[in-house]
């Protein structure tokens, strides 16, 4: 059974291009969670989806970020016109119910 | 906004040491967890805890969490170089947003 996986691993964008993350939850898994770690920081939540429903986005930027979890296919992060500041590692983990989280390797991306 | 403490920040040993790093809550932990984050890696859950004084061990790691909730230490034996890692403790409240403390960086040289 494959874990969660994230793509890519590493993206490098300039400043105001946009990112799009990747998160493909484990099998059987409907929950996915964003998280986002900036340097010599904790995990910060950002988003919690459901498939094609977004439960809790307290976390997330008001303006430039959007995140989706379709019915098929994996759930993305969308950074548009990025910014140096978005420069942080990103991570998804996904559950079958409310329950433990398993978390993916993260995407790092670096906003040059 | 629930705030949790870390401490130490960073820890360097050698093999064979024993440690202990803290986590402190502003607030009373509603399910405390601790993770292990390795370099390149998401993190790892190691334990969860919910009751005050509660003991848990898993091989050379004691976890402890304090009788008011508000605190929880992870204590290593004999560390390893495999035990180095970003030692992270989160609190899931009642919503979903598990929340995070900073971490302890621990390097276990050979």
């Amino acid at each position: 059974n494959a874990g969660v996986m994230q793509n890519p691993r590493h993206l490098v964008r300039r400043r105001g291009q946009e990112a799009r993350l990747r998160c493909s939850p484990m099998k059987g898994h409907s929950h996915v969670y964003w998280y986002r770690q900036l340097p010599e920081e904790g995990l910060k939540f950002m988003v919690y989806l459901q498939k094609e429903n977004i439960i809790d986005e307290s976390g997330m930027p008001k303006e430039r970020f959007s995140a989706e979890f379709p019915k098929e296919g994996p759930s993305i992060l969308r950074i548009q016109q990025v910014v140096r500041g978005d420069s942080a590692a990103y991570f998804c983990a996904s559950s079958r119910a409310r329950d433990y989280r398993y978390f993916g390797p993260g995407t790092r991306l670096t906003v040059t | 906004t629930q705030l949790l403490e870390q401490s130490p920040q960073f820890l360097s040993i050698q093999e064979g040491e024993n440690l202990t790093v803290y986590c402190n809550s502003s607030s009373v932990f509603s399910s405390l967890q601790w993770y292990r984050q390795e370099p390149g890696e998401g993190p790892v859950l190691l334990v969860t805890v919910v009751t005050g004084g509660e003991v848990k061990k898993l091989k050379r790691l004691t976890f402890q969490f304090g009788d008011a909730r508000k605190d929880s230490s992870l204590h290593i034996t004999a560390a390893q170089p495999g035990d180095t890692g970003l030692y992270l403790c989160a609190d899931q409240g009642g919503s979903e947003k598990l929340v995070f403390g900073k971490g302890t960086k621990l390097t276990v040289n050979p």
